[in-house]
């Protein structure tokens, strides 16, 4: 079985901030995938990265930034200088064992304030 | 390409008309995925599609649903007599198979999202 847990449901920021959004997994399969994705008010996911578990380097995208750590099982995202049109929920996910299905957190609802 | 289009966007039925959804993935992608996601919650998987063929089925999908992709290209969710607890947006994705299985990230299209009074 395999879960992904974003204990934070809400987060409010004021722009500029930098904010650190957290998603720990579990799986029993050495091989396997995570993904974050981002879903603005509009509705439609955007995915944001992929990470496979045979990679843990650090990735960063502009104001972006992911830190995969395997030893505590966490694939945390943190924005920098936060912007209003960073506001959006924000969803990890998880697929391993060859499996084609996600499996989702319940998202972290990113609130930016101008 | 336009991305991932699904029709309608919204749908208001009264409980036990039946409805259908239909999605129209990104043209070369050979993947199709329906989900359901309530207020709160991520997407939950439904069923999946490579090609024509429908690979796999969730244990959420009873038997009131069922999806079709005739010739792999639009796919079709329909739900038969429907119930309040059906109320939720539909998702649809696609994908390219890759040399990584499990790998291939998905585009979402907008969803569909019903209410049933």
């Amino acid at each position: 079985a395999q879960k992904v847990t974003q204990a934070q449901t809400e987060i409010s920021v004021v722009e500029k901030e930098d904010v650190t959004l957290d998603c720990v997994y579990e799986t029993r399969d050495t091989t396997y995938y995570l993904f974050w994705y981002k879903q603005p008010p509009s509705g439609e996911l955007v995915f944001l990265i992929r990470r496979n578990s045979f990679d843990e380097q650090n990735e960063i995208s502009g104001r972006y930034s992911w830190n995969f750590q395997k030893s505590t099982s966490s694939f945390n995202f943190t924005i920098t200088a936060s912007q209003v049109v960073d506001s959006a929920v924000y969803f990890c996910a998880l697929t391993s064992g060859g499996s084609y299905i996600p499996t989702f957190g319940r998202g972290t609802s990113l609130i930016v304030h101008p | 390409d336009t991305g991932v289009s699904q029709d309608p966007r919204h749908k208001i039925t009264k409980r036990g008309q039946n409805v259908t959804f239909r999605c129209d993935p990104i043209s070369e992608h050979n993947r199709l995925y329906w989900y359901r996601q309530t207020l709160g919650q991520g997407p939950e998987f439904l069923t999946y599609f490579q090609n024509e063929a429908q690979l796999e089925k969730s244990r959420l999908l009873s038997d009131r649903f069922s999806a079709e992709r005739p010739k792999g290209s639009f796919s079709t969710l329909e739900i038969q007599r429907t119930e309040q607890g059906d109320s939720a947006m539909y998702l649809c994705a696609s994908s390219l198979a890759g040399v990584r299985p499990g790998g291939e990230e998905q585009y979402f299209g907008p969803g569909t999202r019903l209410t049933v009074t």
